[in-house]
């Protein structure tokens, strides 16, 4: 258990409105990572955190923001949502010296009627 | 850019029957190779890992060899569980916080 929460665990918004999803750790990691899960995909990766205020754009970032203003919390934003953001989200952290290993959080089922 | 291709399932088994699932992987560097495993309504979990040719990793019975010359990380049990079932993910690391999953494949053994 990497000490990973998520909120909300699942939620259902209406097309258009701003969507806030919060990765919460509490060991202190450095990396953070937010993750998208679709059918025939896998994981993709949306952004990631390197450090307080440090952020970087992943495979899929269109259409998401991310703000990490203290080492244990990771938001997700989507500003507006659209359909094609339904998904599963998973936050991640990375642990260990030997190459990087990702721990990750239990997910946020998100629904865009 | 990097890539991980894994066995498109569903899988299937019956209870002690042997697990293989395939993995195959693309990469410039030297990567670290993983197998992840995700139960009904979880996140992921690591099952394993290996960092370097050669490596095997293992964990609950499961082992996968990382196999530079065929580009290959296959997951093996030699007898599975009912509590095996599970979606379970190959996905490979490098040094630039780009870890990259191939799109899983489901276990179900039946009793």
């Amino acid at each position: 258990d990497a000490g990973i929460t998520q909120s909300p665990r699942h939620k259902v918004t209406e097309t258009g409105t701003p969507v806030t999803l919060r990765c919460h750790q509490t060991e202190n990691h450095r990396y953070m990572y937010w993750y998208r899960q679709d059918p025939g995909h896998g994981l993709r990766l949306i952004h990631y955190s390197y450090g307080v205020k440090d952020t970087d754009k992943g495979e899929v970032s269109d259409g998401y923001s991310v703000s990490r203003s203290k080492t244990e919390d990771f938001l997700l934003t989507l500003e507006s949502a659209t359909s094609s953001q339904t998904s599963v989200y998973f936050c991640a952290i990375r642990a260990g010296t030997v190459q990087e290993t990702q721990y990750f959080g239990p997910g946020t089922r998100l629904l865009v009627l | 850019g990097d890539s991980v291709t894994q066995m498109e399932g569903p899988v299937t088994l019956s209870e002690e029957a042997f697990l293989t699932i395939n993995c195959t992987y693309t990469a410039t560097g030297y990567p670290s190779l993983f197998w992840y495993v995700q139960y009904p309504g979880e996140g992921l979990q690591l099952l394993l890992k290996a960092t370097k040719a050669d490596d095997k990793g293992s964990n609950k019975g499961f082992e996968a060899t990382y196999r530079k010359e065929t580009t290959s990380f296959h997951l093996e049990k030699g007898s599975v569980q009912v509590s095996d079932s599970a979606v379970y993910f190959c996905a490979l690391g490098d040094n630039n916080n780009d870890m990259r999953f191939g799109a899983g494949t489901r276990l179900t053994v039946k009793p």
